[in-house]
């Protein structure tokens, strides 16, 4: 019953750390992504995956790497934080399923979100 | 450039108000969802609108697909402290494969 899961629930860095957050969901959801979340901006996709082993850019990719090793987990990392990357950062998926791209509209279901802090 | 252009931005009311929050585009979308976000939560959806001229009901909360499929509303009445949060509407292409476009967002406060 968990859905989707995100560690590290907050995390606090200084600038030029390193850091990986991790998403994992129990629903073989096909799609999974990585959003960032900043005051009047509403939600920004940095990366996104179609599959296992696939990854794609969204509209903010700079300053992330993601993986997608097993297909029920997708990971973001940060290689030199830089205070811009402060942001609350939400993980999401969603079926793949030709039937439910139609009918269902790529619903996503998202985790509870990682609030980042770089100082 | 936002494509989904969201407002107002912040709303505050009271309770047994009635209010309505837009979700404006300048292109067509295949279909349209609304979130609403919770502090220290995710987004969790509450409708997705398909059809133009689309309109669903979820207890106290309409929403309408504009007939052109480049907008959408969600109306309150009512309005409960329960009802409190972030709206967020979220529009789907399929010519843009798996991914949403999501407007700015509606901060909803109801007080009571």
């Amino acid at each position: 019953n968990a859905g989707v899961t995100q560690t590290p629930k907050f995390r606090v860095l200084k600038t030029g750390q390193s850091m990986t957050l991790l998403c994992a969901q129990d629903m073989n959801h096909e799609y999974m992504y990585w959003y960032r979340q900043d005051p009047g901006m509403g939600l920004r996709l940095i990366h996104y995956s179609v599959g296992e082993g696939t990854t794609a850019k969204g509209e903010v990719p700079d300053g992330y790497n993601v993986s997608r090793l097993k297909k029920q987990n997708f990971l973001l990392g940060l290689e030199s934080a830089a205070p811009s990357q402060t942001s609350v950062y939400f993980c999401a998926s969603s079926w793949r399923n030709e039937m439910w791209l139609r009918v269902a509209k790529n619903i996503q279901y998202f985790g509870a979100g990682t609030r980042l802090s770089v100082l | 450039t936002q494509l989904l252009e969201q407002s107002p931005q912040f709303l505050s009311i009271q309770e047994g108000e009635n209010l309505t929050v837009y979700c404006n585009s300048s292109s067509v979308f295949s279909s349209l969802q609304w979130y609403r976000q919770e502090p220290g939560e995710g987004p969790v959806l509450l409708v997705t609108v398909v059809t133009g001229g689309e309109v669903k009901k979820l207890k106290r909360l309409t929403f309408q697909f504009g007939d052109a499929r480049k907008d959408s509303s969600l109306h309150i009445t009512a309005a409960q402290p329960g009802d409190t949060g972030l709206y967020l509407c979220a529009g789907y292409k399929e010519t843009s494969g798996s991914r949403l476009t999501f407007g700015e967002g509606t901060q909803l406060t109801v007080n009571p």
